[in-house]
Order: C-alpha cells, then sequence, then structure tokens
C-alpha cells in the first residue's frame, strides 16, 4: 500500500463547477499537508500548505485536512478553464524544519476544466 | 525576482554518458531539493543540500549518481553511465532558509537512447 494514495482521474467538470480533489494516507505522522499544481511541462506551484486538522481558504481553494479518517481534500469554487492541470497532494511528518525536509507525494489528479 | 532556473530544459543522451542538470535556486533561498517524476511514480524526493552540504540522501541511488550545492554556482545533478531508466523529469526546488514551502523550477527532461 503506498503511503499517499490519489485518484489520478482525469476529472472533466463545466466552467463554473465546484471541483473536489482528495487523497488518503495512511501514515498517522503525517502532519503538514500540501497541494501543489502542475501545468503540463512546468514545475509543480504550492497552492495551500496547513498544519493538522481543519480548513484553510484562500479565495477561490480551500484545503481541508481531517486526521481522524487520514483524509484530506481541495475544493475549488468556480472553477475556470485556466484551473486545468494536475493537482498533486503532499503531505510530511514533524518536525518543521531542521533536517526532515522529505515530503511524499500522491500521484496527481488530472483536472480538465471545459468552458 | 528570477525564480528556479533549471538547465538545460532537454537533455539527450546516450546509454553509458553522463548527465550533468543544473539548478540555481531562488535568490536568497539556501535550500535545494532534486526530485524526479514518471507518470506511473509521481515526485519522488533524490536529495536535499544546503550549501556545501548534502543533508538528506535518501532519495538518491547509491551508484551513479550524485549531487553538489557548491558555495558558488548552481547545485549540480550527476548522473555517470545513464541507462534507459535513468528517462524521467527531473525537478529541483528551493525554499527558504526558515520555511518549507518549496518553489519548483520548470525541469529537465532527460532522455536516454
Amino acid at each position: 500500500q503506498k503511503e499517499v494514495e490519489q485518484d489520478p482521474g482525469p476529472l472533466s467538470v463545466p466552467e463554473g463547477a465546484i471541483v473536489s480533489l482528495n487523497c488518503t494516507y495512511s501514515n498517522s505522522a503525517f502532519q503538514y499537508f500540501m497541494w501543489y499544481r502542475q501545468y503540463s511541462r512546468k514545475g509543480p506551484e504550492l497552492l495551500m500548505y496547513t498544519y493538522s486538522s481543519g480548513n484553510k481558504e484562500d479565495g477561490r481553494f480551500t484545503a481541508q485536512v481531517d486526521k481522524s479518517s487520514k483524509y484530506i481534500s481541495l475544493f475549488i469554487r468556480d472553477s475556470q478553464p485556466s484551473d486545468s492541470a494536475t493537482y498533486l497532494c503532499a503531505m510530511k511528518t514533524p518536525p518543521l524544519g531542521g533536517n526532515n525536509r522529505k515530503l511524499i507525494w500522491g500521484l496527481g489528479t488530472s483536472l480538465a476544466v471545459n468552458p | 525576482n528570477a525564480g528556479v532556473m533549471q538547465n538545460p530544459r532537454h537533455l539527450v543522451r546516450r546509454r553509458g554518458q553522463e548527465a550533468r542538470l543544473r539548478c540555481s535556486p531562488m535568490k536568497g533561498h539556501s535550500h535545494v531539493y532534486w526530485y524526479r517524476q514518471l507518470p506511473e511514480e509521481g515526485l519522488k524526493f533524490m536529495v536535499y543540500l544546503q550549501k556545501e552540504n548534502i543533508i538528506d540522501e535518501s532519495g538518491m541511488p547509491k551508484e551513479r549518481f550524485s549531487a553538489e550545492f557548491p558555495k558558488e554556482g548552481p547545485s549540480i545533478l550527476r548522473i555517470q553511465q545513464v541507462v534507459r531508466g535513468d528517462s524521467a523529469a527531473y525537478f529541483c526546488a528551493s525554499s527558504p532558509q526558515f520555511r518549507e514551502e518549496l518553489f519548483f523550477g520548470s525541469g529537465t527532461q532527460l532522455s536516454v537512447l
């Protein structure tokens, strides 16, 4: 079993839809959770960074962490064609800082938002 | 403020040759990371470096692969005697000293013939 599971999709939605992207994980020691967006032939770009459980909102994006279920989500409201990309979840164990910088990544979910 | 710069963007090597991938971190960033990405495997951590020091190379294959981040100049990922299985996208990322958000370059696509 992989440490981080993510449905690769592809996910296709009409413009304006609410998109829900998810990852599950098996290591209960993960405390830091990130969502990255990757456009074709580009490097990943950080979207959201959350610590432990709860919600975090930034514009049209909301990140949600449920540590009891080992489940994280990224919601995109009012999706736009420019949101078409691959979305990657990543996570790590404590401590923050120091020499432990290894992120564990999901495979990514491919999203297409159709005009 | 330039982002993370990687070169070359594309690199073609024949089996047995050496590949050198370069990465210049964002200005002010003292931490560099190398990742490899394959469609069926996703992003895999290879190595984490600070200036003149390898901090964590637990994801690096024991043979043929090496990385450095000298006091002056870019970070270099070197792959000696490349094999077809080394074909992948190699991404470099950097972060500031006291933060862990990674800023990625656009990657080097290595193709081994």
